[in-house]
């Protein structure tokens, strides 16, 4: 089974800087992906990034930024230029690829959650 | 508009009053998962279903039920609800790629029920 870990229960940044959301996962599978998701205030969830655990190349969405460590199962989020409206609690998420037995598909295992306050 | 949509929003009920939590989505996604979510917990899968009549536990199955009859409706229900049911709902649904290729999950926007 997977497990994903965030250490930080709250974090908070001003306006403007650059704060990073760490994570660390467990898994045995080789191949996977991860997420981190972003829920604001009206609780809607909304993907900010996918990192393919094959690809060695850091995935980047404008300011959105991730350090992939492979073989210490770390995953942490870079927020560049941070803005009010970034304030929201962050989840990090685990999901294996397709298995032989499909018994795992689609299957998001969640950490839980970093609330992150954006100051001005 | 592609979405998910679940009803009601926010529910109040009693212990062992029956009650559904409907899910729809009109992107025609074979995945349909369900989550709760729990403060210092994130949120944990309770049941999916990879297509119509095929449904599967997840992490935390106990005490609710799923049905996929139709594509686009995955509905929850709660037999005989409990306080320890009282959570933050989320529907999510995703297409299915060929060799393991993930597609991203779309989140209804959740049900905040209470089980009092």
């Amino acid at each position: 089974a997977q497990t994903v870990t965030q250490s930080q229960p709250e974090m908070s940044v001003q306006e403007a800087e650059t704060v990073t959301l760490s994570c660390t996962y467990d898994t045995s599978e080789n191949n996977y992906y991860l997420f981190w998701y972003k829920q604001p205030p009206s609780r809607q969830m909304i993907l900010v990034i996918r990192q393919e655990a094959y690809k060695q190349q850091n995935a980047t969405e404008n300011r959105f930024s991730v350090n992939f460590q492979k073989a210490a199962k770390s995953f942490s989020l870079k927020i560049s230029d941070s803005q009010l409206g970034d304030t929201a609690m962050y989840f990090c998420a685990f999901s294996p690829f397709l298995n032989a037995g499909g018994t795992s598909y689609g299957k998001l295992t969640f950490g839980q959650g970093t609330i992150l306050t954006v100051h001005p | 508009e592609a979405q998910v949509t679940q009803n009601p929003r926010y529910l109040i009920t009693v212990t062992g009053k029956k009650l559904t939590v409907t899910c729809s989505q009109n992107m025609n996604h074979e995945y349909m998962s369900w989550y709760r979510q729990d403060p210092g917990l994130g949120l944990r899968q309770i049941y999916y279903s990879m297509n119509v009549e095929v449904t599967d536990k997840g992490d935390v199955p106990e005490g609710y039920k799923v049905s996929r009859k139709e594509k686009r409706n995955f509905p929850l229900i709660l037999e005989s609800p409990s306080p320890n049911q009282t959570s933050l709902y989320f529907c999510a649904s995703s297409s299915i790629l060929a060799g393991g290729a993930y597609n991203e999950q779309f989140f209804g926007p959740g049900t905040r029920l209470t089980v009092l």
